[in-house]
């Protein structure tokens, strides 16, 4: 069935510094959707990609769809970016999620 | 404008009891996803309606679970009879025509 494979599974981060995390698709797929879990445990929007890239603030995503893999780098990490982040494909009956990145930024 | 609102946020249940979450999608989403969240599994699908109709019934889940959407601002998901593994966090998330998908902040459900 479809799968997405999301890596690293786990990220440290120092402050002010920056990394990328990955998603792989083993399907093509329409689009791709970010998301951040806060603290209180709610998924929070971060990107909906139908192409191309986005860029919001200190976070920017990418996605190919015929390529087949999607991209989110964070810049300048902050200790409030801590938390795990997912990338979700959209579309069909189901909306496919990889398995998640627990990313932590320490001072 | 109102996300996706799910109620309640807490429940506590004894094993063997019936317990309904609830949800109200954004206004005009005619996607509805029910899912399960867990440490181990992450996010399973449970049901999945487009425009009030059942596409997606969970598989695994059907024998003691059970999700309705009478009309397309209100859906419900029932357990029954509720056993200790049921234990999760249970998400309802919304989308117009398979974009965006609006997630509610989850009921976190404890069967002792």
């Amino acid at each position: 069935g479809d799968q997405v494979e999301q890596s690293p599974s786990a990220l440290s981060l120092h402050e002010g510094t920056g990394s990328a995390l990955r998603c792989n698709f083993t399907t093509t797929m329409r689009a791709v959707q970010w998301f951040r879990k806060n603290s209180r445990g709610s998924l929070i929007n971060l990107f909906y990609l139908a192409s191309g890239t986005k860029e919001n603030g200190r976070l920017k995503s990418a996605f190919d769809s015929k390529e087949r893999y999607s991209t989110l780098h964070i810049r300048d990490a902050q200790l409030e970016d801590s938390g795990t982040y997912f990338c979700a494909a959209p579309g069909g009956y189901k909306v496919v999620f990889g398995s998640g990145t627990r990313l932590l930024v320490s001072p | 404008d109102a996300g996706v609102t799910q109620t309640p946020r807490h429940e506590v249940a004894e094993k063997g009891q019936t317990i309904i979450l609830k949800c109200e999608p954004v206004s005009g989403h005619n996607d509805l996803f029910w899912y399960r969240q867990t440490k181990i599994q992450g996010l399973e699908l449970l049901s999945y309606f487009r425009s009030k109709s059942l596409m997606e019934d969970g598989g695994a889940f059907k024998d003691r679970f059970k999700a309705e959407m009478l009309n397309s601002s209100f859906s419900t998901l029932k357990i029954q009879p509720t056993e200790p593994k049921d234990s999760a966090v249970y998400l309802c998330a919304s989308s117009f025509r398979q974009n965006t998908l609006y997630f509610g902040a989850g009921t976190r459900l404890s069967v002792l």
